[in-house]
């Protein structure tokens, strides 16, 4: 299943099925991104990060990719878990003193058995 | 437990009131954050400080009023509050880098409503 566009909040997919959630970051002088995980009634916990210098990074499980030429961010999960069904957030750091994240609108990944 | 905690976790309030959330992190990091979750999920920061000073201030109400007494420590005090000030509100902390890879920590939330 994949999220397509910046407004679709929701993904659906089907447990073991690989999930891609998209994500458009606005500020060319962005170098660094994260994605975070929120499941319900708790604080977004980090998943993965990537640098401006790299177009991938990999993970237990997890993959994202960036380009910057169209300043487009995403990650892919394989073999979706029902334990992987929470928010999934994107936040870009910008350039300036000090550590200020810019999220992005989040996505709910529900995963159905 | 290495961990980033806040409290109360649930804050019920009338409007008009002042009341405190109270942030405290045990990672060893020296810059710490308050965001606010809105009730779309949207995370905005709103402070951060490093090593007891201010080094982010978005434009919030002046009500808002932040406090470090050390860097292991930050409170948020709202003053006379307002029901658009209803929302999760995060702590987090992170070391102070240039390289700005610095990975934020986030505390559980605290659920303010204002009645």
């Amino acid at each position: 299943g994949e999220s397509v566009g910046l407004h679709l909040p929701t993904l659906s997919v089907q447990e073991g099925d690989n999930s891609i959630i998209n994500c458009a970051y606005s500020n060319s002088a962005s170098d660094y991104f994260i994605w975070y995980k929120q499941e319900s009634g708790k604080g977004p916990q980090f998943i993965i990060d990537i640098r401006s210098n790299m177009d991938k990074r990999q993970g237990q499980r997890v993959t994202v990719l960036l380009n910057k030429t169209v300043k487009h961010l995403s990650l892919q999960i394989a073999a979706t878990q029902p334990g992987d069904s929470a928010v999934y957030f994107c936040a870009e750091n910008k350039r300036t003193s000090g550590s200020r994240l810019t999220f992005g609108e989040g996505t709910q990944l529900t995963v159905n058995p | 437990d290495t961990a980033v905690s806040q409290t109360p976790k649930y804050l019920v309030t009338q409007m008009g009131n002042d009341k405190s959330i109270k942030c405290e992190q045990n990672l060893g990091h020296d810059t710490m954050y308050w965001y606010k979750q809105d009730s779309k999920k949207f995370l905005k920061i709103m402070f951060s400080y490093n090593n007891k000073e201010l080094i982010i201030n978005e434009t919030v109400p002046n009500r808002f009023s932040p406090k470090s007494p050390d860097k292991a420590h930050l409170n948020l005090h709202i003053n006379s509050l307002e029901l658009g000030d209803s929302a999760v509100y995060f702590c987090a902390s992170s070391h102070f880098g240039t390289t700005s890879t610095d990975t934020q920590y986030f505390g559980p939330g605290t659920r303010l409503t204002v009645l």
